[in-house]
């Protein structure tokens, strides 16, 4: 199973600006999911995109897809204090060999000052 | 809120010793998967449980075990503790065995002495 490389590891921006996380990956996926994880807790799923999908949208959320580039992006739009966390990105393999887990990279952390 | 449970919240345990986690699946869901999350790195993959059998497992050696019971909750295992077993256990519950939204629990923190 492959697993996704989110960048950058750490990024810190105000209240209100934007946030643009990345993920990349190596070989073709079936699907790519986003999770979120707030301090020391469950991990929330926030949005999954298909590989035959380029962008989708859920609420203040943005992914992209760029299967030619083996990359997603992750765009959080006039971002708040509540949005600090780790974010996870987990691609998951075409091959039915191993489809049935998630394997995550060491995530982004993210951190909105109020 | 998932829907999933997890108990104890916390834990801690002494080298060489025995712990069961629990995990109560969200409704309707018949896959458990557990994974273990070190301080400062991702989930890792432990093992998965699809209709009470194991349906695949990560890179773990067999003093992790587990069950899931006809209602869908499961347990994790874990014998002969080490220091390195220290980490925040995460169960998620799905829906078939294939890798579509998973729904985690809050996870259970041990500490290891």
């Amino acid at each position: 199973s492959q697993q996704g490389e989110e960048d950058p590891q750490a990024l810190s921006i105000q209240e209100g600006e934007n946030a643009t996380m990345n993920c990349s990956y190596k070989t073709s996926i079936n699907n790519l999911q986003w999770y979120r994880q707030n301090s020391g807790r469950g991990l929330v799923h926030l949005i999954l995109i298909r590989s035959n999908e380029r962008e989708k949208h859920s609420g203040r959320l943005r992914v992209t897809l760029d299967t030619s580039k083996k990359s997603s992006s992750l765009l959080i739009t006039a971002s708040r204090a509540a949005d600090t966390a780790s974010y996870f990105c987990a691609p998951t393999e075409n091959s039915g060999g191993s489809n049935y887990k998630l394997t995550f990279g060491k995530g982004t952390l993210l951190t909105v000052n109020p | 809120e998932t829907g999933v449970t997890q108990s104890p919240t916390h834990l801690i345990k002494t080298r060489g010793q025995q712990v069961t986690l629990r995990c109560s699946s969200q409704s309707g869901h018949n896959t458990v998967s557990w994974y273990q999350q070190a301080l400062g790195q991702g989930p890792q993959f432990i093992f998965q449980y699809y209709r009470e059998e194991e349906n695949g497992r990560g890179n773990f050696p067999p003093r992790f075990s587990g069950l899931q019971f006809p209602n869908y909750s499961s347990e994790l295992n874990v014998n002969a503790l080490e220091l390195d077993d220290s980490a925040l256990y995460l169960c998620a519950s799905g829906r078939g065995f294939k890798t579509d939204t998973q729904y985690f629990g809050p996870g259970t923190r041990l500490t290891v002495l």
